[in-house]
């Protein structure tokens, strides 16, 4: 059962444009999200989280952005840049346990 | 501070043999997950460890595969006999058990081949 869902595999963006990754999940039980980068050959890396008393939590150029009642969140990337380009994982707990990663989305930006 | 360590990085065997991996967690993270990682199906929870008890096994695939935590500074993620379709990337990752909210820290994976 996928309880978190990246349903783009892919997305190619310019460089200085705006990336939006999504994901969607369907356990209402949920109560805190996370966004992890994936380089090749190397382990996923944590990004930036959110709680779900939030609905928007912000890091620099990375900003994620939660709709409890649409059960999404999304990750903005802005200005993208090229070293910005890896795999992209979308992950959700409750109550401090384990953690369902999507599938992930692979971000590719372009010179 | 180091990281979560895996090992081997790379390991090829032929179908049939016992194949173990290995973790280390970071120095006081008394939580850890072996994950798989797949085209097909992303990264998959397979255990996880709380004070080196396991908490939840169910997304171990078969009885091939077994998991200890035999101290709060090494695992063992453990298939036998292995299959060409246990093919995958695992990783291990910890985390401070008690703390709320804290993210996990994986290790650079163990990028398994079975022939």
């Amino acid at each position: 059962d996928q309880q978190v869902k990246q349903n783009s595999p892919s997305l190619s963006v310019q460089e200085g444009r705006i990336s939006i990754l999504n994901c969607d999940y369907t356990n209402s039980m949920f109560d805190y999200f996370l966004w992890y980068k994936k380089y090749p050959a190397e382990g996923p890396t944590f990004l930036i989280s959110i709680s779900s008393i939030k609905d928007k939590n912000e890091d620099g150029r990375f900003t994620v952005f939660l709709n409890k009642s649409a059960k999404h969140l999304s990750l903005h990337i802005v200005p993208s840049q090229p070293g910005d380009s890896a795999v992209y994982f979308c992950a959700a707990s409750y109550n401090n346990n384990d953690m369902r990663f999507g599938a992930g989305t692979r971000l590719t930006v372009k010179p | 501070d180091a990281g979560v360590i895996q090992s081997p990085r790379h390991e090829v065997t032929e179908m049939g043999q016992e194949v173990t991996l290995r973790c280390k967690p970071i120095s006081g993270h008394n939580s850890l997950f072996w994950y798989r990682q797949t085209m097909m199906r992303g990264l998959e929870l397979l255990i996880y460890f709380n004070n080196n008890v396991p908490i939840d096994d169910s997304g171990m695939p078969e009885d091939r595969f077994s998991a200890k935590m035999p101290n709060a500074s090494f695992s063992t993620l453990k298939i036998q006999p292995s299959e060409p379709r246990d093919s995958a990337v695992y990783f291990c990752a910890s985390r401070p058990v008690g703390y709320s909210n804290q993210p996990q820290h994986f290790g650079d994976g163990t990028r398994l081949s079975i022939l």
